[in-house]
């Protein structure tokens, strides 16, 4: 049975960088059609997509914030990187089981997912 | 503003059936990209409900049901419960911009 748990700080200063790591059981992250992603959301908005990363390592993430997000993967566990922390970023987040369609490497859906880690950056 | 449009809320009586509905607001360019469906309940991690536009997952009531017709996708709910209160995303594969979410369509039972 596939199983993912967050961890990582409920409190974040302005500024600085969140670390965020999803520990996971029940599939190898070195199967061919099995990624890993992160989700964020908001107090009364909208599920975010943050960031991907897929059994080749190969790694995906939302162009709008891209260029402050990182994601990598060791044994059974992925870490998300996110720097310049603002408090519009305070979120619940989420990492999740992917289901990635082969051969043309395309994510499909996401299947099961953590509990949530909520995070207030103030 | 999300590319997939869903409505804010529907509401239903029990035992009625509700149809939420999800418009990709952009023509699609390129290869098809299957549609999904997210349920949270207030408190729970969101739940796979549907995936590859009508496939639901095993230990998914039946009660939960979805059709594509152009660029809308549609997810059914029969025989409303109060613990289908929720709420319902949809989402896809946007290509160059990723996994993208609707805003979400609030259910009252």
């Amino acid at each position: 049975q596939i199983a993912l748990k967050e961890s990582g700080p409920r409190l974040v200063r302005p500024t600085q960088t969140l670390t965020l790591t999803c520990s996971f059981s029940g599939f190898r992250l070195n199967t061919r059609g099995v990624g890993v992603g992160w989700i964020r959301q908001a107090p009364d908005q909208t599920l975010e997509w943050l960031a991907l990363i897929y059994w080749n390592n190969a790694k995906l993430f939302n162009p709008s914030l891209e260029t402050r997000l990182a994601i990598s993967m060791s044994g059974n566990s992925v870490v998300l990187t996110m720097t310049k922390l603002d408090p519009i970023d305070t979120a619940t987040y989420f990492c999740a089981h992917a289901n990635v369609r082969t051969p043309v490497i395309t994510f499909n859906y996401f299947d099961p997912w953590g509990q949530g880690a909520p995070v207030t950056v103030s | 503003q999300s590319d997939l449009t869903q409505p804010a809320s529907v509401s239903g009586s029990p035992g009625q059936s509700i149809t939420l509905s999800c418009t990709k607001v952009k023509n699609d360019i390129g290869n098809y990209q299957f549609v999904s469906w997210y349920q949270r309940r207030p408190g729970q991690a969101p739940k796979l409900i549907i995936y590859e536009d009508n496939l639901r997952p095993s230990g998914v009531s039946h009660r939960y049901s979805a059709s594509v017709s152009d660029r809308t996708s549609s997810l059914t709910i029969s025989g409303l419960q109060g613990d289908d209160e929720g709420d319902y995303f949809c989402s896809t594969f946007g290509g160059l911009t990723g996994v993208v979410f609707g805003a979400g369509t609030r259910v009252t039972v």
